[in-house]
C-alpha cells in the first residue's frame, strides 16, 4: 500500500518569503501522479500544482513550484513571495497509473502567513 | 471557481432525519467521488462512481447511500445518520476513473448530526 507522509504539521513564513513544505511517499510503482492541494478556512481543496512521475523537470505555477526527486520519493512544495491569502492547509497526494487506484493524501501541513 | 457544486453548504440533522447532500458538475467527467473529511485530517474516500454505475464502496455504512442520477449528478442520502457522521463531506470529479487525472473537489457540505 502507499503512503504519503507530511512531517511537519504547522508551518508560518512572513509574507513575501519563501517557504518549502514536504512531502515524502512510499511506492513501488514507477508510474504516477503526484499533487499538492490546498484547503483554506473555506474549505474547498484547491489543486495547487501536479506532477508526473515520468517528467523530469519539476512543475512551476506561477508562485509555486516543486522539487521532485524521484529515487528519494520526495517531493516538496516551494511557495515563493508568500501572501496572506496562502494561509491554509496543504495536502500532498499520490496516485498510481493503475486502473481503479485512488488518490492517497498526507496528514497536511498547516500555514500560517504572518504579516 | 469551482466547476463542482455542491448543496447544501451546511446541514443540521436529527438522527431520525431523511436528508440528502448534492453534487452537479459541468466539465463531461465520468467519474465522479465522495469523500468524508473530520476536522484536521485528510479527506477519506467513501464512493466512486464510473461512468454512472458505482465501482467503489470503500465499506460505507448503509446508512450512507449514494445514487448518480445521470453523468453530472451525484447525490448523497442520509438516513439515521449518527452523530460520530459530522464532517465535512467532499464531492469529486475527474475526467475518468482509471488514469492519473486530476480530481476536481467541490466546496463541501458541512453536516452536523444532532
Amino acid at each position: 500500500a502507499q503512503t504519503v507522509t507530511q512531517s511537519q504539521p504547522e508551518m508560518s513564513v512572513q509574507e513575501a518569503e519563501t517557504v518549502t513544505l514536504s512531502c515524502t511517499y512510499d511506492t513501488s510503482e514507477s508510474d504516477y501522479y503526484l499533487f499538492w492541494y490546498k484547503q483554506p478556512p473555506s474549505r474547498q481543496m484547491i489543486l495547487v500544482i501536479r506532477q508526473e512521475a515520468y517528467k523530469q523537470q519539476n512543475a512551476t505555477e506561477n508562485r509555486f513550484s516543486v522539487n521532485f526527486q524521484k529515487a528519494a520519493k520526495s517531493f516538496s512544495l516551494k511557495i515563493s513571495d508568500s501572501q496572506l491569502g496562502d494561509a491554509a492547509m496543504y495536502f500532498c497526494a499520490y496516485r498510481p497509473y493503475l486502473v481503479g487506484n485512488m488518490l492517497t493524501f498526507g496528514g497536511g501541513t498547516r500555514l500560517m502567513v504572518k504579516p | 471557481d469551482t466547476e463542482v457544486t455542491q448543496t447544501p453548504k451546511h446541514l443540521v440533522m436529527g438522527m431520525t432525519n431523511k436528508k440528502s447532500l448534492k453534487c452537479e458538475q459541468h466539465m463531461g467527467h465520468r467519474a465522479m467521488y465522495w469523500y468524508k473529511q473530520k476536522a484536521k485530517k485528510p479527506p477519506e474516500l467513501m464512493f466512486v462512481y464510473s461512468y454512472e454505475k458505482l465501482s467503489i464502496n470503500e465499506s460505507v455504512p448503509s446508512r450512507f447511500s449514494p445514487e448518480c442520477p445521470n453523468s453530472s449528478l451525484l447525490n448523497l442520502h442520509l438516513h439515521a445518520l449518527q452523530p460520530e457522521d459530522s464532517a465535512l463531506y467532499l464531492c469529486a470529479s475527474s475526467q475518468d476513473r482509471d488514469t492519473g487525472n486530476t480530481i476536481y473537489f467541490g466546496e463541501g457540505s458541512w453536516l452536523t448530526v444532532v
